[in-house]
Order: C-alpha cells, then sequence, then structure tokens
C-alpha cells in the first residue's frame, strides 16, 4: 500500500532549464513532506521541506510546491545542472510519529 | 563530520551464508532503520528500532533480523544470504517523534552481491 508515490521513474532534462518532479500521496493525515537527494553509492541526502500549512518553501534554486486538495507536491529545479543528476524521493510525515513514507524514486538526468 | 556510519561500502557473500551489515550514528538518536533500495522499487523499510533493545518490523522483515544491544549501534542480520537479497543496504536515525525538520539522516550505504 503505497501511500507516497511518484509516477515518473525517470527524467531528462536539459541543462539550464527547469526540472519539474512529481509525487503524490494517499493519506490525508501527512502534515509535512520532505524531498530526499540520492547520488550512487551514497545515502540520500535532504534536499527541501514543506510544512502542510505552507503552499512554497523556496531555497535557491530548489523551490516545493503543496497542493493539499490534489495531494500533490512538485519539486521545481531552476536552472537545472548536471549536478543535480541524482534520484530524488519524495517523503511524507504525520509529525509526531516516527516513521518517513517515501516514494519510489525519480532518476533525474540534466544533460549538459 | 560522519554522522551515520556503515561498517562497509561494497560486500560480496555466498549463499546460504550468514552475512551482519553494522551501523552506527554518533547523534544520540533513538530511532534507527534499515531500508533497502531497489531500482523501480524506492526505499522499502525492513526493521525499525525506537530505542535499545526494542524492533519492529518494516514493510519486508522476511529474511532478516536485527539487534540493538546499544542506542548507537543498529546491526542487520542476513540470516542465511540468498541471491534476491543482493541490494543497496540502508541505515538512518532520527530523533523520536518527528515534527519537521531534516527527518532522517542515512549512511553512505552498502552495496551487497549475493552470489
Amino acid at each position: 500500500d503505497q501511500q507516497v508515490k511518484q509516477n515518473s521513474p525517470s527524467l531528462s532534462v536539459q541543462e539550464g532549464r527547469i526540472s519539474i518532479l512529481n509525487c503524490d500521496y494517499t493519506n490525508s493525515m501527512f502534515d509535512y513532506f520532505l524531498w530526499y537527494k540520492k547520488y550512487p553509492a551514497e545515502g540520500p541526502t535532504f534536499l527541501i521541506s514543506i510544512s502542510s500549512i505552507k503552499d512554497k518553501n523556496e531555497d535557491g534554486r530548489f523551490t516545493v510546491f503543496l497542493n493539499k486538495s490534489a495531494k500533490h507536491l512538485s519539486l521545481h529545479i531552476v536552472p537545472s545542472q548536471p549536478g543535480d543528476s541524482a534520484v530524488y524521493f519524495c517523503a511524507g510525515l504525520k509529525t509526531g510519529a516516527n516513521n518517513l513514507f517515501f516514494g519510489t524514486g525519480t532518476r533525474l538526468t540534466v544533460i549538459p | 563530520d560522519v554522522k551515520v556510519t556503515q561498517s562497509s561500502r561494497y560486500l560480496v557473500k555466498r549463499t546460504g551464508e550468514k552475512v551482519f551489515l553494522e551501523c552506527v550514528q554518533d547523534m544520540d538518536h533513538e530511532n534507527m532503520f534499515w531500508y533497502r533500495q531497489d531500482p523501480g522499487l524506492g526505499l522499502r523499510l525492513i526493521y525499525f528500532s525506537y530505542d535499545v533493545k526494542m524492533k519492529e518490523k518494516g514493510d519486508i522483515p522476511e529474511g532478516y533480523s536485527v539487534s540493538r544491544e546499544k542506542k548507537e549501534r543498529f546491526s542487520l542480520i542476513l540470516e542465511s544470504a540468498s541471491t534476491n537479497q543482493t541490494s543497496m543496504y540502508l541505515c538512518a536515525s532520527s530523533i523520536p517523534l518527528l515534527t519537521g525538520g531534516d527527518g532522517y539522516t542515512f549512511g553512505s550505504g552498502t552495496r551487497l552481491t549475493v552470489v
């Protein structure tokens, strides 16, 4: 029972263009969301997060948008750089719980 | 500045061997987790622990066991390794009762190949 879904397993984008990675969730109790970035042979590292009281959070080139009514969030990377090539996982959390629920990941390739 | 350390980056084991994967964190976190990552399947939770000597099954515990004798150390044990356990294994830790922040801190992973 996948509570967080990333329906695009892969995405290719030209350097300098925008990358948009999508994530859907089914659990309406989630009130905090995180994005992690993972390079091959390394562990995931935290990238950006958003609370359900917001609909947007920005950190440099990275912006996460949350649409609660649609149970959908997206990560925008502008401009995309070759070093952004990685697998991106989104995760949902009900605050006060111990467990994150991860999506299956999207592999982003930024073409120079 | 290493916070979650997994003892091996790469391991090759034979079918039927007993395999130990070790994870140590230096952040005094109560919670520790073991995941495996496989292409197309994402991160799947094997076991987690909220405290010393406590363990809870995750989504795919079959064929695995864990041990947490000390707060900083969480071991994953493959009782009898099989080829379908070839995977990337990731350890993570966190504070309890997450309210935001960075969520989990992950180790660098162990790429296990069972031949």
